[in-house]
């Protein structure tokens, strides 16, 4: 029973590049979340995400940020025209129901911005 | 807003021995739920316990225990009989549902437990 996949685990960009971040959840899991974070600090939410649906998208960057969880396929997590504040983990959970039943969380993608 | 406090940055303990991380939260929310994760140097978030605002009983899961005071709004996690492997950072986090129906955590910065042989 695989457990959240993540991919790739290390990621390195030049500033101006793309980042495209995966997840796929955990079998039967629908609800999709991505956190980062930053060096010495707790995980701060992101975005939410149904199939084919951003449910909360409060906690995202206002541009260059963008997230999607299509209908098939695994959740994309992608940064445009990255900076060297963008060097982060990003860590995507899943969960059947939601955080009161405890997310399940990959093993994060660690960006680093050259 | 919701917000966690941990004051601990680092702890140390001795193997074998127990140990408390300290957890404060603050939420105008009547029902939450409170969460324990272990990061080890590897990076993975690893679930660790959950207690629910409404829980009578504090949860345990193994070594692992919630001290659940819900007038003091603390939720401190209780290792006993530490072991080496329990060396990681430990991040305490309060979930949050709006209106709109958003569910997020939102967590402390963590405490480092260090355990000495």
């Amino acid at each position: 029973n695989a457990g959240v996949m993540q991919n790739p685990r290390h990621l390195v960009r030049r500033r101006g590049q793309e980042a495209r971040l995966r997840c796929s959840p955990m079998k039967g899991h629908s609800h999709v979340y991505w956190y980062r974070q930053l060096p010495e600090e707790g995980l701060k939410f992101m975005v939410y995400l149904q199939k084919e649906n951003i449910i909360d998208e409060s906690g995202m960057p206002k541009e260059r940020f963008s997230a999607e969880f299509p209908k098939e396929g695994p959740s994309i997590l992608r940064i445009q025209q990255v900076v060297r504040g963008d060097s982060a983990a990003y860590f995507c959970a899943s969960s059947p129901r939601g955080p009161y039943y405890g997310y399940t969380f990959g093993s994060g993608t660690r960006l680093t911005v050259v | 807003a919701q917000k966690i406090t941990q004051t601990q940055p680092g702890m140390f303990v001795q193997e074998k021995e127990a140990v408390t991380l300290d957890c404060t939260y603050d939420t105008s929310d009547q029902s939450y739920g409170l969460f324990w994760y272990k990061q080890p140097s590897s990076g993975e978030m690893i679930f660790l316990i959950y207690q629910g605002s409404y829980d009578e009983q504090n949860a345990t899961e193994g070594r692992y225990s919630l001290n659940f005071q819900k007038a003091r709004k603390s939720a401190n996690l209780v290792i006993s009989a530490s072991q080496l492997g329990d060396s990681a950072m430990y991040f305490c986090a309060m979930s949050s549902v709006t209106q709109g129906g958003s569910e997020k955590l939102v967590f402390g910065k963590g405490t480092k437990l260090t355990v000495n042989p």
